[in-house]
C-alpha cells in the first residue's frame, strides 16, 4: 500500500532563518506531488506541484521553493522566512499523468511558526 | 478565475440527524469534484468524489450532489455521529489540471450529543 511521510511535524523558526520540509511517498512510482499550505481557518492553497523529477511548477509568488531530487521526495523550502510564512503546510500525491485520475493523498502536515 | 467557496462557515447538528455541506464553484468547466474531511492537526482525508458526467454518487452514509445548472454541490451525510465533528472541504479541478484541485475555505461541522 501507499504511504506518504513528511516531516517535520512541528516547526518553530525565527524570522529571516532557513527552512526545509521534506515529503516523501512510499509504495507508488511516478507519483504527481503537491504541497499546499493552509492558513489558519482557511482553505488550502496550492503552491507547488510535480510530474517528475527536477519539474516543477510554482502555482503563487512567494518567498518559497520546492525541489524534487528523486521520484518519491518532494522538499519545500526557504532561504529567509517570513512572519507571513507560518501556517500548515501539506505535501499530497496523486496517481501520475496529466488526467484528473482521482483523489489526492495528504501527509500529516507540518506546521510551521514564524516568531 | 477558478474559485470554490462554501455558504456556511459552521454548521452544528444534533447526533442522528442527517447533515448538508454545501459548496459552490465558479468555473463551469470544472468536471471533477472532491469532498474532503479534516480533523484537528491533521491532514485532509478523502470521502468521496463526483466528475461532471454525473449529478448523484453515493457512498457509506454520504452522499454527493452535483448542479452543473447553478453550479452547486453538496455533501450529505446521514445519520451523523460525533465522529463526523471535523472540517469539510469541497474541491474542483479541470480536466487535464495534474489534479489541480482548488478548495474552498471549509465547513466546520459540529455534532452534538
Amino acid at each position: 500500500s501507499q504511504t506518504i511521510h513528511q516531516w517535520p511535524a512541528t516547526l518553530v523558526q525565527p524570522v529571516g532563518s532557513p527552512l526545509s520540509l521534506e515529503c516523501t511517498v512510499e509504495g507508488t512510482s511516478n507519483p504527481n506531488l503537491y504541497w499546499y499550505r493552509q492558513a489558519a481557518g482557511r482553505g488550502l492553497q496550492l503552491l507547488f506541484y510535480s510530474v517528475g523529477i527536477g519539474q516543477i511548477s510554482s502555482e503563487v509568488p512567494q518567498n518559497l521553493s520546492a525541489s524534487r531530487p528523486q521520484d518519491r521526495q518532494f522538499i519545500l523550502s526557504s532561504k529567509k522566512l517570513l512572519l507571513s510564512d507560518s501556517g500548515f503546510y501539506l505535501c499530497a500525491w496523486s496517481v501520475g499523468g496529466t488526467v484528473n485520475t482521482g483523489e489526492l493523498f495528504f501527509g500529516e502536515g507540518s506546521r510551521l511558526t514564524v516568531l | 478565475g477558478e474559485s470554490v467557496g462554501l455558504h456556511l462557515p459552521t454548521l452544528s447538528v444534533q447526533e442522528g440527524d442527517n447533515s448538508i455541506i454545501n459548496c459552490a464553484y465558479s468555473n463551469s468547466a470544472s468536471d471533477y469534484f472532491i469532498w474532503y474531511k479534516q480533523e484537528s492537526g491533521k491532514g485532509p482525508q478523502f470521502i468521496i468524489d463526483i466528475r461532471s458526467n454525473m449529478d448523484k454518487r453515493q457512498g457509506q452514509r454520504v452522499t454527493v450532489l452535483l448542479n452543473k445548472t447553478v453550479k452547486h454541490l453538496s455533501l450529505q451525510i446521514a445519520a451523523t455521529q460525533p465522529g463526523d465533528s471535523a472540517v469539510y472541504f469541497c474541491a474542483g479541478a479541470l480536466s487535464g489540471g495534474y489534479n489541480k484541485l482548488i478548495f474552498g475555505a471549509g465547513t466546520r461541522l459540529a455534532v452534538h450529543p
